[in-house]
């Protein structure tokens, strides 16, 4: 069993709209990070959000961490092609190792 | 800078036979990782090495061991290759807290025929 579920698992949007992706986990964690990865690439990181409640924005995309630390959700503004690519979110629950979700992939079609 | 190197890109083996993946870090971090990713499982930790002289297991070691060779490198061997081995396998590195999070090597595509 995933200690992340992210939804949705696959994303098809037209350049110019908006979308959400989601994480979500009966766990609490320390700290959340959000990456995403091209082919044949791997994952680089968007993102670290620590405090529940925390929004932080990275141009077009926003992240916000839940308030009781279990979930968090990406926003993309007007999504754009070289968005493209898998999203994954991922956890601490102390120590130094990230617990990932499934990911979710997205395709920005021009 | 490289940053997380990775060796090889590409290997093809046959069930039973071993190799050892190469990853090497120039960032100076302390912590290093090796994960394999397979579609609709995400990325899972195999081993850890915390620090210069420690490793540990992650949530499926099994069938692999690692070495830390120094605060840069960090190796994953298979002794004896099963078709369940075939990944994309990532090495990466962190400062060692979780706030900085990881880089990422471009991984291995390893293929057990």
């Amino acid at each position: 069993t995933q200690l992340l579920e992210q939804s949705p698992q696959f994303l098809s949007i037209q350049e110019g709209e908006n979308l959400t992706v989601y994480c979500n986990s009966s766990s609490v964690f320390s700290s959340l990070q959000w990456y995403r990865q091209e082919p044949g690439e791997g994952p680089v990181l968007l993102v670290t959000v620590v405090t529940g409640g925390e929004v932080k924005k990275l141009k077009r995309l926003t992240f916000q961490f839940g308030d009781a630390r279990k979930d968090s959700s990406l926003h993309i503004t007007a999504a754009q092609p070289g968005d493209t690519g898998l999203y994954l979110c991922a956890g601490a629950k102390g120590g130094n190792q990230f617990y990932f979700g499934t990911g979710t992939s997205l395709t920005v079609i021009p | 800078n490289a940053g997380v190197t990775q060796t090889p890109k590409f290997q093809v083996l046959k069930t039973g036979q071993s190799m050892t993946l190469q990853c090497a870090q120039d960032m100076n971090h302390n912590s290093m990782y090796w994960y394999r990713q397979d579609p609709g499982m995400g990325l899972r930790l195999i081993y850890y090495s915390a620090s210069e002289g420690t490793t540990d297991k992650g949530e499926v070691p099994n069938g692999y061991n690692v070495s830390r060779l120094n605060k840069r490198e960090f190796s994953l061997r298979l002794e004896s290759a099963a078709p369940s081995q075939t990944s994309v396998y990532f090495c990466a590195s962190s400062e060692g807290e979780t706030v900085y999070g990881y880089t990422f090597g471009s991984g291995t595509r390893l293929t057990v025929v």
